[in-house]
Order: structure tokens, then sequence, then C-alpha cells
């Protein structure tokens, strides 16, 4: 069965720290996408990243960097000097391949705040 | 583009009542989704449409029914609403065709079901 696990409920940390949110995926198939969303305060959901499985290569973009390991099964998520602004409930999510479907299995979630 | 539109924003029924949430998308996409968000359980897949005409069950389909009639909508139905239903609801889509695209969610209806 596919999975995926965010064990980190939540997370408090002070502004301009770095945080990592973890990430931990189970499936099958040997071709998968993962993906991370943001949902800030407001409730919408906003695309941050989609992966698959053939790329290993580590993402920076701005302050945000994800970090794939096939090995380990893991895509963890750095905010890197982090702001207020990214306080939210983060979510990782793997697709799955049934047929034509692009169905998504989410992780329960990660909620970060960050104080001022 | 207005992308992914949900109707309505609020909604609070009594248990029993029915209602009908709706979700039309603007990209011409053949994939169009309902998942509901509960606190600590992530987002859940309620039901799925490949194309107009085509539906099927997601993880927790019961106590809802979807109609694909238009590739544009793809509305939710809460045949006699539960307070288990009390969540939000978010409906997406996304082309298809591919290994996967991306899929765009809309802006979520909040339920409360006394």
């Amino acid at each position: 069965a596919q999975k995926v696990t965010q064990a980190q409920t939540e997370i408090s940390v002070v502004e301009k720290e770095d945080v990592t949110l973890d990430c931990v995926y189970e499936t099958r198939d040997t071709t998968y996408y993962l993906f991370w969303y943001k949902q800030p305060p407001s409730g919408e959901l906003v695309f941050l990243i989609r992966r698959n499985s053939f790329d290993e290569q580590n993402e920076i973009s701005g302050r945000y960097s994800w970090n794939f390991q096939k090995s380990t099964s893991s895509f963890n998520f750095t905010i890197t000097a982090s702001q207020v602004v990214d306080s939210a409930v983060y979510f990782c999510a793997l697709s799955e391949r049934g047929g034509a479907t692009n169905k998504l299995i989410f992780g329960t979630g990660t909620l970060l705040a960050v104080q001022p | 583009n207005a992308g992914v539109t949900q109707t309505p924003k609020f909604q609070v029924l009594k248990t029993g009542q029915s209602m009908t949430l709706q979700c039309a998308q603007d990209m011409n996409h053949e994939y169009m989704s309902w998942y509901r968000q509960d606190p600590g359980m992530g987002l859940r897949l309620i039901h799925y449409s490949v194309g107009a005409g085509i539906t099927d069950q997601g993880e927790v389909p019961n106590g809802y029914n979807v109609s694909r009639s238009t590739t544009e909508d793809f509305p939710l139905r809460l045949l006699s609403a539960a307070p288990s239903q009390t969540s939000v609801y978010f409906c997406a889509s996304s082309s298809t065709g591919g290994l996967y695209n991306e899929q765009f969610f809309g802006p979520g209806t909040r339920l409360t079901v006394l």
C-alpha cells in the first residue's frame, strides 16, 4: 500500500532559524511523483514542488530546498532563514499510478509556526 | 482563466439535509477530483473522474455522490448530511495523458453539519 508519513505534527521556530520538514513515503511503484504543498492560514493549497522518482538531484528555490533520497524513501523540505510568512501547514504527497488517474496520497501535514 | 472555482465557501447544514457542493474549471482538464481535509488526517480522496461520464470512488466515498455530465463541472452531492461529514472540501483538476500532470486545487468549501 502507498503511504506518506509526516511524523512532525507541529514545529515551532524563531524567525531566521533553519527548519527541516520530514517526509517518508512507501510505494511499490518504480515510477512515481512526490510533491510538497503549502497551506497558509487563508486555507488554499499552494503547490511548491514536484519531483519524479528518476530525478534524485536536490533542488533549491530561494530559501527553499528539497532533499530526495530513494535509498531512505524520504523527500525532506528545508526552509533556510525562516520568516513569519512561512507559517503554514505543509503537506507532502505521493502520486498513485492508477492508470490514467492522478490520485494523490497526502501525508497528515506539519504545522510550522515561525515566531517573530 | 478563473482556474478551479468552488461554491459555496462556507455552509452549515443540519443532520439529514442534502446539498451539492459545486466545482467548475475552465482549463479543459479531463481529470477532476474531490478531497476532504480533516484535522490530523491530511487530505483524502472522495471521488474522481477521468472525463465526462466517467467517475470512480476514492478512499472515502461513503455518503457522497458525484456525476460528470460536462468537462467543466464536477458537483459533489451529500445525500443525507451527517456530523462526520463536517470537513473542508477541496476540488482539484488536471490534464491527463502524461505520467503525471500537476493538479490545480480550488479554494475549498468549509462545511459544518450540526
